[in-house]
């Protein structure tokens, strides 16, 4: 069964600074991996995927993801975090064939000027 | 643009009342999916389809039921809502995914529907 962790509920980040979410996952396969990011009383809008290729991804909003095929992760990372990052971001994987994609259970990231 | 639209963004319905959250999306996917989010829970599966007329369980079926007439609508049903399901609803579609395009295949979400019951 496909399983997705993120190990930190809340992150807090200074303006200015780098920001990484972590997010570990399990799948069976070859993993096709997602983040999303969600503003308060919206849905999730889609950041960036893993697929295959470059396991560096860049993605919306200078948003990046490294996979890490040994460990398992697929952490989101960006070089310089703006207030307006501040929102809940969902980390999901799909395993191979046509199966829906399972969320973790969300971090929240605060950005504080 | 992707547009994944959801009939109510806020509802508030009496316990045992029958329930019906509609979607509809314009861009000819094959797959729609219903999940539910609760604080700590993060989404969860609660019905998909790949078809017309086609659905499969998720992870928290019950108590919920789902229609698929048309390939653009997808309907979440509660057959008779109860507080438990006090929830926020979203519903999402994607490309059916296929050994040529196995990329193309991230899920467009609605605005979500805060339902409440009381």
């Amino acid at each position: 069964a496909q399983s997705v962790a993120q190990p930190e509920d809340q992150v807090n980040v200074a303006e200015g600074n780098p920001l990484t979410v972590k997010c570990t996952y399990s799948v069976s396969g070859n993993p096709y991996l997602f983040w999303y990011v969600q503003y308060p009383n919206r849905g999730l809008q889609f950041l960036l995927k893993y697929i295959t290729g470059d396991n560096l991804v860049k993605g919306s909003y200078g948003f990046e993801a490294e996979f890490n095929k040994s460990q398992t992760s697929f952490h989101l990372k960006k070089p310089s975090a703006l207030v307006s990052d501040s929102a809940l971001y969902f980390c999901a994987v799909r395993g191979s064939g046509n199966t829906p994609l399972v969320f973790g259970k969300g971090t929240r990231l605060s950005v504080i000027a | 643009d992707v547009k994944v639209t959801q009939s109510s963004r806020y509802l508030v319905k009496r316990t045992g009342e029958k329930v019906f959250l509609e979607c509809v999306q314009d861009m000819d996917h094959e797959n729609m999916f219903w999940y539910r989010q609760d604080p700590g829970l993060g989404l969860r599966l609660i019905y998909f389809s790949y078809d017309v007329k086609m659905k499969e369980k998720g992870d928290i079926p019950e108590g919920y039921s789902v229609s698929r007439e048309k390939k653009e609508r997808f309907s979440l049903i509660l057959e008779s809502a109860s507080t438990n399901q006090t929830s926020m609803y979203l519903c999402a579609s994607s490309l059916y995914v296929r050994l040529d395009r196995p990329g193309n295949t991230e899920a467009f979400f609605g605005q979500g529907t805060r339902l409440t019951v009381v």
